[in-house]
C-alpha cells in the first residue's frame, strides 16, 4: 500500500461544481502540503500545513480551501470549480528535519 | 525566494555520467539545495539534498561549488530508467518547497 495516497485518482466535472481531493498517509509526519502540475509549468505550491492547527496558504491559493482534518488527512477543495483549475494535483509529506518531501501518485481533474 | 536556473533538457548515452546542473547565485545562508525527479506519470520523488558539503547516496551525488551559486547533480551511470525531469530547488529542510520546471532527461540505449 502507498504511504501516501490520493482519492480520487481521476475525476471529471462541470464548470461550477464543489469538488474534494483527499490525502490520506501512514508515515506519521506532521508537515502535509497540496501541488499543482500544469504542462511546462513545473509544480507550483497551493497550500501547506505544518501540523493540525496550522495552515499556509502557497503560491496559487485562490480558488482553492483546504481542511487538515487529522494528523494523516488533509483535504483540497475547489468550491466552485473553473477550467482552468484542470491539472494533475499532488499532496505531499515530509517531517521537520529531514527535508525529504514523499509524495502521492496524483489526482487528475479535468474541469468542463 | 531565491531561484534556480536549470537547463529545459539534456540528453545521454545509457551507462555514461551525467552532470545536472543548477545556477542559484541568490542563494541564501540557510537554504538547502534539493533535487528531486519526477518519472512519466508518477509523482516526484526525493534524490539528494545538501547545504554546503558534497553529499552522495545510492541514487547520486551532489557537488556543490564553494560559493554555493551553483551546484551540480551527478548521476555516476544512467540507466534507461533515470530518464525524468530532475527539480533543483532551494529551501529550508522539512520545508515547503517551490518547484520549478526542471530539466529533462533523455537516456538513449
Amino acid at each position: 500500500d502507498a504511504d501516501v495516497t490520493q482519492t480520487p485518482r481521476n475525476r471529471i466535472t462541470k464548470t461550477g461544481k464543489r469538488i474534494m481531493l483527499e490525502c490520506s498517509q501512514t508515515k506519521g509526519h506532521d508537515r502535509m502540503y497540496w501541488y499543482r502540475q500544469d504542462p511546462g509549468l513545473g509544480l507550483r505550491l497551493i497550500y501547506y500545513s505544518f501540523d493540525v492547527k496550522d495552515i499556509n496558504k502557497g503560491e496559487i491559493s485562490d480558488g482553492y480551501s483546504v481542511s487538515r482534518q487529522a494528523q494523516a488527512k488533509f483535504s483540497l477543495s475547489l468550491e466552485s470549480a473553473i477550467p482552468n483549475q484542470t491539472a494533475l494535483y499532488f499532496c505531499a509529506t515530509s517531517e521537520a528535519n529531514t527535508g525529504e518531501l514523499f509524495f502521492g501518485e496524483g489526482s487528475r481533474l479535468t474541469v468542463l | 525566494d531565491a531561484k534556480t536556473t536549470q537547463p529545459n533538457s539534456m540528453e545521454s548515452n545509457e551507462e555514461e555520467p551525467v552532470h545536472l546542473p543548477c545556477n542559484h547565485s541568490t542563494i541564501s545562508g540557510t537554504d538547502y539545495i534539493h533535487w528531486y525527479r519526477q518519472l512519466p506519470s508518477q509523482g516526484p520523488e526525493y534524490v539528494i539534498h545538501g547545504l554546503t558539503s558534497n553529499v552522495n547516496n545510492r541514487m547520486a551525488s551532489l557537488a556543490i561549488a564553494e560559493d554555493r551559486k551553483s551546484s551540480t547533480l551527478i548521476l555516476h551511470r544512467a540507466t534507461l530508467r533515470d530518464a525524468a525531469v530532475y527539480y533543483c530547488i532551494l529551501g529550508l529542510a522539512g520545508y515547503a518547497l517551490n518547484f520549478g520546471k526542471g530539466t529533462s532527461l533523455l537516456v538513449t540505449p
